[in-house]
């Protein structure tokens, strides 16, 4: 099995729907990451977590939100999708003693 | 200026062959430089890790990190087809606590001619 394991895989959803993206991490790192990957911008981070009471902006926050609900699960939610979200999302984890980090296989996103 | 510049290639070898690539940035805070390997439809598979100036080899692979030039670099000796991936260079400022993740260049797409 996958130490980071993201649901789904892939989903197409419509403009202004609601979405989560799950992430679950059986590497026991306290550290968590959503990253987005579009084609000629490489991958960014949307947010990360130190721990389930922390939770941090990165550099391309806006329209997302999350939520750690354990140290193993870390969700992002699009609140109301629009097609600029279209994008391969991955969840990451990382040892706070440790710079690398572990990615997941990646959730594609559709927005029509 | 982006912060770390990476040439999206694609870059075309035959097999056999001593890869080259590359990565340059501007902030001098990094401290952390990581190479990943991204498989077609895959998450990003971790590399090499290095701290320091210098060189670390593992197997095909040496990294290569250059401070004082700002620059770092990834060999690969005796490339083979399954080395056909996208590389991507990825860089850390030690904050002890404060702001965190990595920072990514944009990806290099390597093809291994059989």
């Amino acid at each position: 099995d996958a130490d980071v394991t993201q649901t789904p895989r892939n989903r197409i959803t419509k403009t202004g729907k609601r979405i989560m993206l799950e992430c679950s991490q059986t590497k026991g790192h306290d550290r968590m990451y959503w990253y987005r990957q579009d084609p000629g911008l490489g991958l960014r981070l949307i947010y990360y977590s130190f721990d389930v009471k922390d939770i941090n902006k990165g550099e391309i926050s806006d329209g997302y939100s999350v939520s750690r609900q354990a140290q193993a699960k870390f969700s992002l939610s699009l609140e109301s999708a629009i097609p600029n979200q279209t994008a391969l999302y991955f969840c990451a984890t990382s040892d706070p003693d440790r710079a690398e980090a572990f990615f997941g296989q990646g959730t594609r996103l559709t927005v029509v | 200026q982006k912060e770390v510049e990476q040439d999206p290639g694609p870059l075309s070898v035959p097999e056999g062959a001593i890869v080259s690539l590359n990565c340059t940035y501007s902030n001098s805070a990094f401290q952390y430089f990581m190479w990943y390997r991204q498989y077609s439809r895959k998450g990003p598979e971790l590399l090499m890790y290095t701290y320091s100036s210098g060189n670390k080899e593992d197997g095909r692979f040496t990294a290569q990190v250059d401070k004082s030039s700002k620059y770092i670099s990834l060999f690969i000796r005796d490339s083979q087809p399954s080395d056909s991936a996208t590389y991507l260079c990825a860089m850390k400022i030690y904050s002890g606590g404060g702001a965190d993740g990595l920072t990514f260049g944009k990806g290099t797409h390597l093809i291994i001619q059989p």
